[in-house]
């Protein structure tokens, strides 16, 4: 079974531009989760979708946003973006809810710089 | 909101030392708990999990991890580390049935051959 892919896997971006990241999750699984990882701040979360529905956000300025269409598949997009904002962007799925018993499985991350 | 802390920030132990990382969290309801590996290179991949039943969980690749809930604690254990296991180890909470998933801010483990 092929794993979590995420497209594209390095992106260099300017201040101001936006950008869109995507993630396709394992198949089967419906849900898909979003993190951010930088050396300052770890891991920490943005969002979940689960059948095209947004579950759950975390602490994260309204620039980020997200959707899920029909057939699981997830893009990210961060608007204006700052330098702050370069970061390794990970992508999780799982078979039903995330907090449920099923496990997250996830992606080799997009690595986005801001110059 | 949960919150997870991991004691150790570098940790650098010889082949067949034992390995023992600590993970204390803080959320008063029933939660989820893991234990994710990030080898150099890869995307993180995970270790073991507890969600209800022996509080003694065994992993891959010779690990377990032992959940006290009265200490708040998930701590990760191996015997004996070899070389392989050189990697950034995350413990991780989320509420049960509630994806608001919070790391840790790992723990990188050095093994020297």
């Amino acid at each position: 079974k092929a794993g979590v892919t995420q497209t594209p896997r390095y992106l260099i971006k300017t201040r101001g531009q936006q950008v869109t990241l995507s993630c396709s999750p394992i198949s089967g699984h419906r849900s898909v989760s979003w993190y951010q990882q930088t050396p300052g701040q770890g891991l920490q979360f943005l969002f979940e979708y689960f059948s095209e529905t947004q579950r759950n956000k975390g602490n994260f300025p309204g620039r980020f946003s997200g959707r899920q269409f029909s057939n699981s598949r997830s893009e990210m997009n961060v608007s204006t973006l700052e330098l702050g904002d370069s970061a390794l962007y990970l992508c999780a799925s799982s078979l039903g809810v995330a907090g449920s018993t099923d496990t997250q499985y996830f992606g080799p991350g997009t690595r986005l710089t801001v110059l | 909101a949960q919150s997870v802390s991991q004691h150790n920030h570098h940790v650098i132990l010889s082949e067949a030392a034992s390995l023992e990382l600590g993970c204390n969290y803080s959320y008063g309801g029933t939660v989820n708990l893991f234990w994710y590996v990030q080898y150099p290179g890869q995307h993180l991949q995970l270790l073991l999990k507890y969600f209800s039943g022996d509080p003694l969980v065994k992993g891959i690749k010779g690990f377990e991890a032992e959940f006290i809930k009265s200490k708040f604690s998930f701590n990760l254990r191996k015997p004996s580390v070899q070389w392989s296991d050189t990697a950034e180890y995350f413990c991780a909470v989320n509420a049960r049935y509630n994806n608001d998933m919070r790391f840790g801010a790992g723990t990188r483990l050095t093994v020297k051959p």
